[in-house]
């Protein structure tokens, strides 16, 4: 098992709808858990983190992070076309592990 | 503020050529990240620094790589001799602090690397 899976997309969803993007892994010492944003041909840019478990909420943005099911999930509500992007999940205890990213695509 | 600045932002190269990647970190960050992004594998971390002294650098793939930050606004990550599965993108990143969590790390775009 790899020690962080996510579903590369892509995904499409119409303006304004509620995106849910995901992350398993497989490392109960995982203590940071984050979310960064890629757009095509620009470098990630962190969107946001959390420690331990709980929720975070910024915005249209919410983070959750389930411990003792090893996942970690992003919503955006109220979902805009300037979103598509790909999205990253990374966690990390002494080193920062990355997904490989899901891509994407708010339609118009 | 200017951000990470890479260069150069694109490289084709034949194999067998040597290849020297460029970073400018944040000035003032104390943490510099060298990584490696492609389809198959994603986004891998090869090296990083703290105040310019190398940190880990288990994830640089071969002695064909090495890295360099001689000063603590410059960084080099060169690949001697250049092989065709080499070809990525290779990022640059600082912080402040850390490697994640509460101490962002901030991209370069990217150097994009062709080997034929």
């Amino acid at each position: 098992q790899k020690e962080v899976e996510q579903d590369p997309g892509p995904l499409s969803v119409p303006e304004g709808a509620i995106v849910s993007l995901n992350c398993t892994y497989s490392n109960s010492a995982f203590q940071y858990f984050m979310w960064y944003r890629q757009y095509s041909r620009k470098g990630p840019e962190l969107l946001m983190y959390t420690y331990s478990s709980g929720n975070k909420e910024d915005g249209r943005f919410t983070a959750q992070v389930d411990k003792s099911s090893k996942y970690i999930s992003l919503f955006i509500r109220d979902s805009q076309p300037s979103d598509s992007a790909t999205y990253l999940c990374a966690m990390r205890d002494d080193k920062i592990i990355f997904g490989k990213g899901t891509r994407l695509h708010i339609l118009p | 503020d200017a951000g990470v600045i890479q260069s150069p932002r694109h490289e084709v190269t034949e194999m067998g050529q040597e290849v020297t990647l460029r970073c400018k970190p944040i000035s003032g960050h104390d943490y510099l990240f060298w990584y490696r992004q492609t389809m198959m594998r994603g986004l891998e971390l090869l090296i990083y620094f703290n105040n310019n002294v190398p940190i880990d650098d288990s994830g640089m793939p071969e002695d064909r790589f090495s890295a360099k930050m001689p000063n603590a606004s410059f960084s080099t990550l060169k690949i001697q001799p250049s092989e065709p599965r080499d070809s990525a993108v290779y990022f640059c990143a600082s912080s402040l602090g850390g490697q994640g969590g509460n101490q962002p790390q901030h991209f370069g775009d990217g150097t994009r690397l062709s080997i034929l």
